[in-house]
């Protein structure tokens, strides 16, 4: 375990389907991210959340929905996805934005969208 | 467009072999830089980080990583490598207070 946790750890989903990806982290960081991890691309920062406030949106769709009801747990709501938003979902959080220590990632939530 | 670049893509190496693995980057001014692995089935881990003084950096598990600011790059070495070394290896930057990350490679170690 790396201190975050992510559930579920695989999500197969409709087009027309809502869920949601959790994210929970007890280190006492203050900032959270969600990554998009595909094959071959790099991984793409989605959204940045700072003391529970959203600082960065990185023009992702708006069909990706994050929420931070406070700075233990963050949230992404899923709504009308398409294949391609298949991949692997990653959080990660930090000390504070601008950590030099690096990030602590989980372990991912693997997303099929049929 | 400012990026992280890794230009091998895929590295297949026999056990005790050397290795390295080349990262740079295209920002300016001060960065700070790490490089993660990803074991089969795992999350991301920090492998070592630069942000200043000695630019040679040493990380777990045996691995050494050199900055130089004159050519941009951050690159990944081990003198001898290990099948349990088989992974993907993610060099970043740090910029603007968020990760930059390169699109990996996959290191394969042979018995």
């Amino acid at each position: 375990e790396t201190g975050v946790t992510q559930t579920p750890r695989h999500l197969v989903m409709g087009m027309t389907n809502k869920k949601s990806l959790k994210c929970e982290q007890h280190l006492g960081h203050n900032a959270m991210y969600w990554y998009k991890q595909s094959a071959k691309k790099p991984l793409e920062l989605m959204f940045v959340y700072s003391l529970e406030e959203r600082v960065e949106n990185n023009s992702v769709p708006s069909r990706f929905s994050p929420e931070c009801p406070n700075s233990s747990h963050l949230f992404l709501h899923l709504h009308t996805l398409q294949p391609e938003d298949s991949a692997l979902y990653l959080c990660a959080s930090s000390r504070d934005r601008g950590n030099k220590y690096g990030y602590t990632f989980g372990s991912g939530t693997r997303l099929t969208v049929v | 467009a400012q990026s992280v670049s890794q230009h091998n893509h895929h590295v297949i190496l026999s056990e005790a072999a050397s290795l390295e693995l080349g990262c740079n980057y295209s920002y300016g001014g001060t960065v700070n830089l790490f490089w993660y692995v990803q074991y089969p089935g795992q999350h991301l881990q920090l492998l070592l980080k630069y942000f200043s003084g000695d630019p040679l950096v040493k990380g777990i598990k045996g691995f050494e990583a050199e900055f130089i600011k004159s050519k941009f790059s951050f690159n990944l070495r081990k003198p001898s490598v290990q099948w349990s070394d088989t992974a993907e290896y993610f060099c970043a930057v740090e910029r603007t207070d968020k990760l930059i990350f390169g699109t990996g490679t996959r290191l394969q170690v042979f018995p």
